[in-house]
């Protein structure tokens, strides 16, 4: 069974828009990891927020960690056309991944 | 290039033979994972390594597949008798291990179709 869930499934934007995507998870974690995959290619890792923190910067990317409510989200700032990817959250460490959230930013 | 490489990176094969696939992780890294993935997923855990023990393997990975990783430096990934629902991609990640921390490194993975 997946630990993570991505939501939404897919989500079409403008250039220039903000993207959010949220992750949901069922057990305790100690981290979790963003990834994004580009069509038919490997995984680029994006951000790893541990258990004790509740918000990572990096570049235009923001993510957020709620223990309690077992649950994360990534927010992609200013968004660009090379932003378009899938997107997965996976927790600790034998990933486990959603199904990812399809991002498509339109030029 | 000091990432994660993968080979092949395609292999088409029939139903019933036998394929393997090699995984060079980053150097230093002392953590080696194989997962699945299949178009519209997200890549399932398969197996993973600290060194050359293997530590860990999920119930998708049935007796007719095998990994190993013998100087724990790379690793093989044998399927044998293939089956058309084995057709995925394969992918290989790679980490240092430190704490908690377990950062994955993945490679561009091998796309295996059986026909």
């Amino acid at each position: 069974s997946q630990q993570g869930e991505e939501d939404p499934q897919a989500l079409s934007i403008q250039e220039g828009e903000n993207a959010t995507m949220n992750c949901s998870y069922k057990t305790s974690i100690n981290n979790l990891q963003w990834y994004r995959q580009n069509s038919g290619r490997g995984l680029v890792h994006l951000i790893l927020i541990r258990s004790n923190e509740r918000e990572k910067h990096s570049g235009r990317l923001r993510v957020t960690l709620d223990t309690s409510k077992k649950s994360s989200s990534l927010l992609i700032t200013a968004s660009r056309a090379a932003d378009t990817a899938s997107y997965f959250c996976a927790t600790d460490i034998k990933l486990t991944f959603g199904q990812g959230t399809i991002l498509t930013v339109h030029p | 290039d000091t990432g994660v490489s993968q080979d092949p990176r395609h292999k088409i094969t029939k139903r019933g033979q036998n394929v393997t696939f090699r995984c060079d992780p980053i150097s230093e890294h002392n953590r080696l994972y194989w997962y699945r993935q299949t178009l519209g997923q997200g890549p399932e855990f398969l197996t993973y390594f600290q060194n050359e023990a293997q530590l860990e393997k999920s119930r998708l990975l049935s007796d007719r597949f095998s990994a190993e990783r013998p100087k724990g430096s790379f690793s093989t990934l044998e399927i044998q008798r293939t089956e058309q629902g084995d057709s995925a991609m394969y992918l290989c990640a790679s980490s240092l291990l430190r704490g908690t921390y377990n950062e994955q490194f993945f490679g561009p993975g091998t796309r295996l179709t059986v026909l």
